[in-house]
């Protein structure tokens, strides 16, 4: 069966340090994977999402970048990070045609 | 560009009553839509989606959701609401008729089910 790996759980780094989430998947090949941010408790906004080795997609502009160096791993990154970066990262990954997302336990993140 | 509305914050129901937590949605033309569950400082977890077919669709813990074209609406409903369903409820959505795979989520609905 498929599983979802994601950490750190939790994380509690200062303004301007860098951040390095990692996911990854088992059980499966060439999945599509994403990264999403939930802030305060509340709604998803997708960051990235990637459908193959080295290709990425961005939702938005921000502090963030995404690296998917293996098939099955995500890594979410930064190089300075800043206050509303706090949140809770999630990852997730589906079959590729199909669209039900796992998801991952999650990472909480706080920035100081 | 798609988008999910999920008007009501939260929803307290009794015990045993029928729940309804609302969505409504906006695509380019036919829609996947999908009901999340997320427990807190948890992960989301599938519930239940609509592809195509029967309006009606069931998932899991005896939830079920109706596709409304007309009103572009998928709600999520249960018959008799149980306390283990307090949690907070997420509808998504894509478009069926593009490459995008990543599925666009609305703000979440808190559901408290009161003993």
């Amino acid at each position: 069966s498929q599983t979802i790996h994601q950490w750190p759980a939790t994380l509690v780094q200062p303004v301007g340090s860098p951040l390095s989430l990692e996911c990854t998947v088992e059980g499966t090949s060439n999945p599509n994977l994403y990264w999403y941010r939930q802030a305060a408790g509340r709604g998803l906004q997708l960051l990235f999402y990637s459908v193959g080795i080295g290709q990425i997609s961005s939702e938005v502009p921000q502090n963030l970048s995404a690296s998917r160096p293996q098939d099955r791993q995500f890594i979410l990154s930064s190089k300075k990070l800043l206050l509303s970066d706090s949140g809770f990262y999630l990852c997730a990954w589906s079959p590729g045609g199909a669209n039900v997302l796992t998801f991952g336990a999650g990472s909480r993140l706080t920035v100081l | 560009a798609q988008s999910v509305a999920q008007p009501e914050d939260q929803v307290n129901v009794a015990e045993g009553n029928p729940l309804t937590v609302k969505c409504t949605y906006s695509v380019s033309g036919n829609p996947y839509l999908f009901w999340y569950v997320q427990y807190p400082n948890r992960g989301l977890q599938f519930l239940l989606k609509y592809i195509t077919g029967d309006n009606l669709v069931k998932g899991s813990y005896g939830f079920e959701a109706e596709f409304n074209k007309s009103q572009t609406s998928f709600h999520l409903k249960k018959p008799s609401a149980l306390v283990s369903d307090s949690a907070l409820y997420f509808c998504a959505v894509r478009p069926l008729d593009t490459g995008r795979r990543a599925l666009t989520f609305g703000s979440g609905t808190r559901l408290q089910v009161q003993p």
